[in-house]
């Protein structure tokens, strides 16, 4: 299967900062979407991307299909923020192979 | 309201003892799939269904069963559960089409086998 990683795995922000979170994997896949898995432990879909960059509100990703990596970035960072984000790549559109994740949390 | 719906949420039981955990969903999604959730491993796939009457296997099928007999009904079958099956699982839809469509969770089912 496709390796993917994610980075850093644990992060820990003061309300207001920016972060940037990397997805890397091994193989050329044909799409990358990101979720973020909310301290209840809701798996909410923020982005499919399998190239270009996208932005919603304060959160964007831009994925580079040929280097094989995707980015999240997170702007003015808020408590609801914290949770886990998780970045699963697809080759064919059946088999989904996700990261370990990245958990953020965000400090009053 | 569009969701995916798994029953039950919560499950502690015992080795052997045969489980289901069902999947429904109300959006017509012909893509269904299970998950499940370790600490440290992320989320591996299990089973995925493309429509009624056509599944395959995910990452980690040992162990499991699955069935899609309607569209919108996807229940994972635990035939002899081992405690190694102990885990966080998690049902999605998402429709088929040009590329691939986000993927809707059920708000997952945490089991426990002693």
């Amino acid at each position: 299967g496709i390796q993917v990683e994610q980075s850093p795995p644990d992060l820990i922000l003061q309300e207001g900062a920016n972060s940037t979170l990397r997805c890397n994997f091994s193989d050329s896949v044909n799409n990358l979407q990101w979720f973020h898995q909310n301290p209840w432990g809701q798996l909410i879909n923020l982005f499919y991307i399998p190239s270009g960059t996208k932005q919603n509100g304060r959160l964007s990703a831009t994925t580079v299909a040929t280097e094989r990596y995707s980015l999240l970035y997170i702007s003015s960072s808020q408590t609801t923020d914290s949770g886990v984000y998780f970045c699963a790549v697809t080759l064919n559109g059946n088999q989904f192979y996700f990261g370990t994740g990245t958990s953020l949390t965000v400090i009053p | 309201e569009a969701q995916v719906t798994q029953n039950p949420r919560y499950l502690i039981t015992v080795t052997g003892k045969k489980l289901t955990v069902t999947c429904s969903q109300n959006m017509n999604h012909e893509y269904m799939s299970w998950y499940r959730q370790d600490p440290g491993l992320g989320l591996r796939q299990i089973y995925y269904s493309m429509n009624v009457e056509v599944t395959d296997k995910g990452d980690v099928p040992e162990g499991y069963k699955v069935s899609r007999k309607e569209k919108r009904n996807f229940p994972l079958i635990l035939e002899s559960p081992s405690p190694n099956q102990t885990s966080l699982y998690f049902c999605a839809s998402s429709l088929l089409g040009t590329g691939v469509q986000p993927q809707h969770f059920g708000d997952g089912t945490r089991l426990s086998i002693l």
